[in-house]
C-alpha cells in the first residue's frame, strides 16, 4: 500500500515569506497527487492536482506544486504567504485505476502565518 | 447546491453509547467515503462506497459499520463508542471514473467519547 510523508508538522512564518511543504509517497508507480487545505473551522478543499503532463501545476490563491517522479516528491510552495494562508495542509495520492478512487493522506502540516 | 454536508456537527458520548452520522450530498455523485482526522495523522479512510447498496472498508474500518440505502446519502455508525474513536469525522464525496477527480468534503463531525 502506498504511504504518503510530509516532513514538516508545523511552519510558522512572516508574511510575505516564500513557502515550501514537502511532500513524498512511496509509490513506485503512476500516480495521481493532490493538496488540500483547511482553513480554521472550514472543510477541506482542493488546492491543486497533478495526474500527467506539466510536472509543474498552478493552483487556487497562488500555490503550485512541482512534481518530481525521480524523487517521489510533491512538494508545495508559494513565493509571499499572506495571513490568510494560516490553515492545515493535507498531501494526499492515489492511483489511477483504484476502485472507489480511494485517497492516501500525509499527515498534514499546520502553516501560521503571522502578520 | 448545499454539497457535501454532515449532521450533527457535534456529539459527546458515553463509552458503549451508539450513534449514526449522517452525511448528504447534492452533487449526483456515485462515490462517497468516510474519514476520520486524528493529529498528526491526516485523514485515514474508514469504509466507502462506489454506489447504492454497496459498501466496502477502508483502512481503519474496525468499530464502524456503515449504510448507503440511498445515493445521496452515506451513514456511518459506532455500535458501541469507545474512547479510541473521539475524533472528527469528514465525510466526502467524488464522481465515478477517473482517479483524478476531486473529492468534495463535507464540514466535519467532532465526536468525543468519555
Amino acid at each position: 500500500a502506498q504511504s504518503v510523508s510530509q516532513h514538516n508538522h508545523h511552519v510558522i512564518l512572516s508574511e510575505a515569506a516564500s513557502l515550501e511543504l514537502g511532500c513524498n509517497y512511496s509509490y513506485g508507480g503512476t500516480v495521481n497527487l493532490f493538496w488540500y487545505v483547511q482553513y480554521p473551522g472550514q472543510h477541506l478543499q482542493l488546492l491543486l492536482k497533478y495526474f500527467s503532463g506539466d510536472p509543474l501545476v498552478k493552483g487556487i490563491k497562488g500555490f503550485e506544486a512541482e512534481f518530481i517522479k525521480s524523487k517521489f516528491s510533491f512538494n508545495l510552495r508559494k513565493p509571499s504567504v499572506q495571513w490568510s494562508d494560516t490553515a492545515e495542509y493535507f498531501c494526499a495520492v492515489n492511483l489511477p485505476n483504484n476502485a472507489g478512487n480511494m485517497l492516501t493522506f500525509g499527515g498534514g502540516t499546520r502553516l501560521m502565518v503571522k502578520p | 447546491n448545499a454539497g457535501v454536508t454532515q449532521t450533527p456537527k457535534f456529539r459527546v458520548l458515553k463509552t458503549g453509547q451508539s450513534m449514526t452520522l449522517l452525511c448528504a450530498q447534492d452533487m449526483n455523485h456515485e462515490y462517497m467515503y468516510w474519514y476520520r482526522q486524528d493529529p498528526g495523522m491526516g485523514l485515514r479512510l474508514i469504509h466507502y462506497s462506489v454506489g447504492e447498496g454497496t459498501t466496502a472498508k477502508g483502512e481503519v474500518p474496525d468499530g464502524y459499520n456503515v449504510s448507503r440505502l440511498k445515493k445521496q446519502n452515506f451513514l456511518l455508525g459506532l455500535e458501541s463508542a469507545a474512547p479510541s474513536q473521539t475524533s472528527v469525522y469528514f465525510c466526502a464525496s467524488s464522481h465515478r471514473g477517473r482517479a483524478s477527480y476531486e473529492q468534495y468534503f463535507g464540514p466535519g463531525t467532532r465526536l468525543t467519547v468519555t
